[in-house]
């Protein structure tokens, strides 16, 4: 089966730096998705890899691994207003989207 | 407006009401997709609608009906419903090339549905 594991929660310090692992097992894949939801709203996009490396903006970096189904999300210089869920989305060999259940990040002051 | 917008917000029900919840996305997109999300699941696709034709059904109960007249205007009609079906309804819309989606969903807000 196809499946997404990312984990449910975590907890970061204002202006520090935290990393949310994705790592994904798909039939095919054809590009790796991070969305920020803020509770009670959209989720929106933040950020789309489909070769291998780190993509940057701003404050946060996404990096891919293909050969290994590995993905990270890097928020750096933590605001309270990135205390969100980060949902993890792969699309697959049909370009079917195969979302992960979205880690909740908690920011303390 | 812009974006995506759905109504109404928050809907309470009875198992034995009909209502519907609405999606209006004016992005100029040409398809749109209904999604359930429950807490700590990952988001289900339930239909997807391309050139306001139906192309998935992922296996949704016959309570839930969709109905697309146009590309931008997308509903779920709702019929009978479980209380296991309260969750939050996402719309969202996105461009597709050639059919296949490799570009990013634009999402509403979501309908937040109560069923009692």
């Amino acid at each position: 089966g196809q499946n997404i594991d990312q984990p449910t929660e975590m907890t970061a310090t204002e202006g520090a730096i935290v990393q949310i692992n994705c790592t994904y097992q798909t039939s095919g894949f054809n590009g790796l998705f991070w969305y920020q939801q803020h509770a009670g709203e959209a989720p929106t996009f933040l950020s789309y890899n489909v070769l291998d490396g780190l993509e940057e903006k701003g404050r946060f970096s996404s990096f891919l691994s293909r050969s290994k189904g590995y993905s990270y999300l890097l928020l750096k210089e933590l605001q309270m207003k990135d205390s969100a869920s980060y949902l993890c989305a792969v699309t697959d060999s049909n370009y079917q989207l195969i979302w992960g259940a979205g880690t909740k990040l908690i920011i303390k002051p | 407006e812009t974006g995506v917008t759905q109504t109404p917000r928050h809907l309470v029900m009875g198992m034995t009401n009909k209502k519907s919840l609405k999606c209006e996305q004016h992005l100029g997109h040409n398809a749109m997709y209904w999604y359930k999300q429950s807490a700590k699941k990952p988001l289900e696709l339930m239909f997807v609608y391309n050139f306001k034709e139906q192309t998935e059904n992922n296996s949704v109960p016959s309570r839930f009906s969709p109905e697309c007249p146009n590309s931008s205007h997308l509903f779920l009609h709702l019929h009978t419903l479980q209380p296991e079906d309260s969750a939050l309804y996402l719309c969202a819309s996105s461009q597709v090339d050639q059919g296949f989606n490799t570009g990013e969903l634009f999402f509403g807000e979501g309908s937040r549905l109560t069923v009692l």
